[in-house]
């Protein structure tokens, strides 16, 4: 079973609106959370990285949020551009994973039309 | 170079032919991971390199799948007897870090796209 769930699978939105993303992961104990961001064709791009203590965290347009206490993290695209066409992915470390390895989800992928 | 570079950028391969498929890391760093991303899915871990030390191959899916690191810098991910089934993205990634456990960001290259025909 996946760990890391993110909804919607897929979104279409025109250019210029705000859309938002979410992610809800059962991994525990927890480490730190992370969006990334993949153009097709290319490797993830690293958009946030937040600890349990924070909740927010942004770049540029992009703003994640993180609820600790249940377990939802929502990544925030504010104006959307056409560049920001891609699948966005979030991924959960845990401690208990050691050091080796990530909870992928499977991304969210975006289509910004004009 | 700036960032992670993966050779060959798509690798098209005959059922039962050996493949191998190239990474190199950001200088300096000092972890490598290999991931398999198949299509509309997120990665899936592979195997961990800490310096030329390989500590987890445990997401390598069979023994015909073969990575090393020998210098501490580049490496390389080898199926033998390549599959249909092994289709997919080969994603290498590194960090200044050791593990994947800290705040240090993951760097991932563009991959390499196999197909076995």
């Amino acid at each position: 079973k996946n760990q890391v769930e993110q909804s919607p699978q897929s979104l279409i939105i025109l250019e210029g609106k705000n859309c938002t993303l979410q992610c809800n992961y059962t991994v525990s104990p927890f480490s730190n959370l992370r969006w990334y961001k993949q153009d097709t064709g290319r490797g993830p791009v690293s958009l946030t990285i937040m600890t349990f203590s924070e909740n927010t965290k942004s770049n540029g347009r992009y703003t994640a949020t993180l609820d600790a206490d249940t377990k939802q993290s929502s990544l925030h695209i504010t104006a959307s551009q056409l560049s920001d066409s891609a699948s966005y992915i979030c991924v959960v470390t845990s401690p208990d994973y050691g050091n080796n390895r990530l909870a992928f989800g499977k991304g969210n992928q975006v289509v910004v039309i004009p | 170079g700036a960032g992670v570079s993966q050779s060959p950028r798509y690798k098209v391969a005959k059922r039962g032919q050996d493949v191998a498929l190239r990474c190199d890391p950001i200088s300096g760093h000092v972890s490598l991971f290999w991931y398999q991303q198949a299509l509309g899915q997120g990665p899936e871990f592979l195997t961990y390199f800490q310096n030329e030390a390989q500590l987890d191959k445990s997401g390598l899916p069979s023994d015909r799948f073969f990575a090393e690191r020998p210098e501490g810098s580049v490496s390389t991910l080898k199926i033998q007897r390549t599959q249909q089934e092994d289709s997919a993205v080969y994603l290498c990634a590194s960090s200044l870090a050791e593990g994947a456990g800290s705040n240090e960001k993951l760097f991932f290259g563009s991959g390499t796209q196999l197909s076995v025909l």
